[in-house]
């Protein structure tokens, strides 16, 4: 158990609608990490967040945005889904904002879109 | 930015033998190179890590190795066995810099 966890395990929607995926981080880490991975693809980066301000971007879709909250977790939001955003959504969180930082994944959370 | 290459993309080998994953790093400035573990439908699991101002770290049978000067890094696992088998993803990242960049994995099958 690697202390980072998400909400929910699984999610099964519809395309179009508007999903929420919860992540806390480890105790005393200040950084959050999204990923995206799709079936046999690797870590797809999506954002970054920093005690409660985005630091970095990556691949994110206009579609999707992101942000933390005061007691650091973080919710991802994905909107007007479509098939191809079936995947597995991790997030990460280190203690500092430095690439040089270990991350710490959760659990992931299982998204599919029908 | 960063780009990470990772080979093979699929590695076979006999329980007992060695597997050796190399990875590939384009930026000069990255100085923290992970591995992780990913088995089916679970998270990646961090499992053996080296910075820049090292050359090798073991862990039991686990060993990174990293050459500065021609910017790659290799996983070894020696004496492999079958809770061997996962994917394998190398990552890159600068103190600098916010972003991991990730290999796109290798898939180990040991066989029994």
């Amino acid at each position: 158990d690697s202390g980072v966890t998400q909400t929910p395990k699984h999610l099964i929607t519809a395309t179009g609608q508007r999903v929420t995926l919860r992540c806390s981080p480890r105790s005393g880490d200040l950084s959050v990490y999204w990923y995206q991975q799709s079936l046999d693809q690797g870590l797809q980066f999506l954002i970054q967040y920093y005690n409660g301000e985005e630091r970095a971007k990556g691949n994110i879709l206009e579609r999707f945005s992101a942000q933390q909250f005061p007691d650091l977790h973080s919710e991802l939001n994905l909107s007007s889904l479509e098939l191809g955003d079936s995947a597995l959504y991790f997030c990460a969180s280190s203690v500092a904002s430095g690439g040089g930082e270990t991350q710490y994944f959760g659990p992931g959370t299982r998204l599919l879109v029908l | 930015g960063e780009n990470v290459e990772q080979h093979p993309s699929t590695l076979s080998v006999q329980e007992g033998d060695s597997a050796v994953i190399k990875c590939t790093y384009s930026d000069s400035a990255s100085n923290y190179f992970p591995w992780y573990k990913q088995e089916l439908g679970k998270r990646p699991q961090l499992i053996i890590d080296i910075r820049s101002n090292v050359g090798e770290k073991k862990d039991q049978r686990i060993a990174v190795t990293l050459n500065k000067t021609a910017k790659h890094f290799s996983l070894h696992i020696t004496e492999t066995q079958p809770e061997d088998s996962a994917v394998y993803f190398c990552a890159a990242t600068a103190n600098t810099g916010n972003q991991f960049y990730f290999g796109t994995g290798t898939s180990l099958t040991v066989i029994p």
